[in-house]
């Protein structure tokens, strides 16, 4: 099956810095999808993206499918950004999405 | 608009006692649902899918069953719950070929 990678697994900033956090897949995907797990656990959609760039906010993200990999850049951190950001894919026709391993990312004020 | 909710939000039980989790969609017909397990913080594992009433599949060989008795019911049990069932367990639906939603989640503690 299909290999999703993320990087770093733990990240810790400061409020108000940048971060890029980075999904690498292993074969072709027909859909891409960031969420944003939060201290509650609640998955939250943060964006389909199986190629191109996409902003909402202070988040972005960027998938090259070719060189299969995806960016999420969060800019102006906050401490409500605290908590797992996870990349997932689908490929082939499957209903299902494969999940990355996570980003744990604490905003500290 | 669509939602999704999840039944209980948190459940203790004792190693051996069955199980049973609800999940429910308003707003939509026909919808592809999914049942997950996340152990520990992180790593979501497909559990369970469906895409209409009666068509179960399953993803990894487990002590828990689901079953999908109405369009937008879906129910994951089990007969005899292991320590290992612990985790936090969430349901998700998909309205066509693009986004994944994820309801609330279920943490489930088996002592």
């Amino acid at each position: 099956g299909i290999q999703v990678e993320q990087s770093p697994p733990d990240l810790i900033l400061q409020e108000g810095a940048n971060s890029t956090l980075r999904c690498n897949f292993s074969d072709s995907v027909n859909n891409l999808q960031w969420f944003h797990q939060n201290p509650w656990g609640q998955l939250i959609n943060l964006f389909y993206i199986p190629s191109g760039t996409k902003q909402n906010g202070r988040l972005s993200a960027t998938t090259v499918a070719t060189e299969r990999y995806s960016l999420l850049y969060i800019s102006s951190s906050q401490t409500t950004d605290s908590g797992v950001y996870f990349c997932a894919v689908r490929y082939n026709a499957g209903n299902m999405l494969t999940f990355g391993g996570g980003t744990r990312l604490m905003v500290k004020p | 608009s669509q939602t999704i909710h999840q039944w209980p939000a948190t459940l203790v039980q004792p190693v051996g006692s069955p199980l049973s989790l609800e999940c429910t969609v308003e707003g939509t017909s026909n919808p592809n649902l999914y049942w997950y397990r996340q152990a520990a913080g992180r790593g979501l594992q497909l559990l369970f899918y469906s895409v209409g009433i009666g068509q179960i599949s399953s993803e990894v060989p487990q002590n828990l069953s689901a079953s999908r008795p109405q369009d937008r019911q879906f129910i994951l049990s089990s007969k005899k719950l292991l320590l290992s069932d612990s985790g936090f367990y969430l349901c998700a639906w998909k309205p066509g070929e693009e986004t994944q939603y994820f309801g609330p989640g279920t943490r489930l503690l088996v002592l």
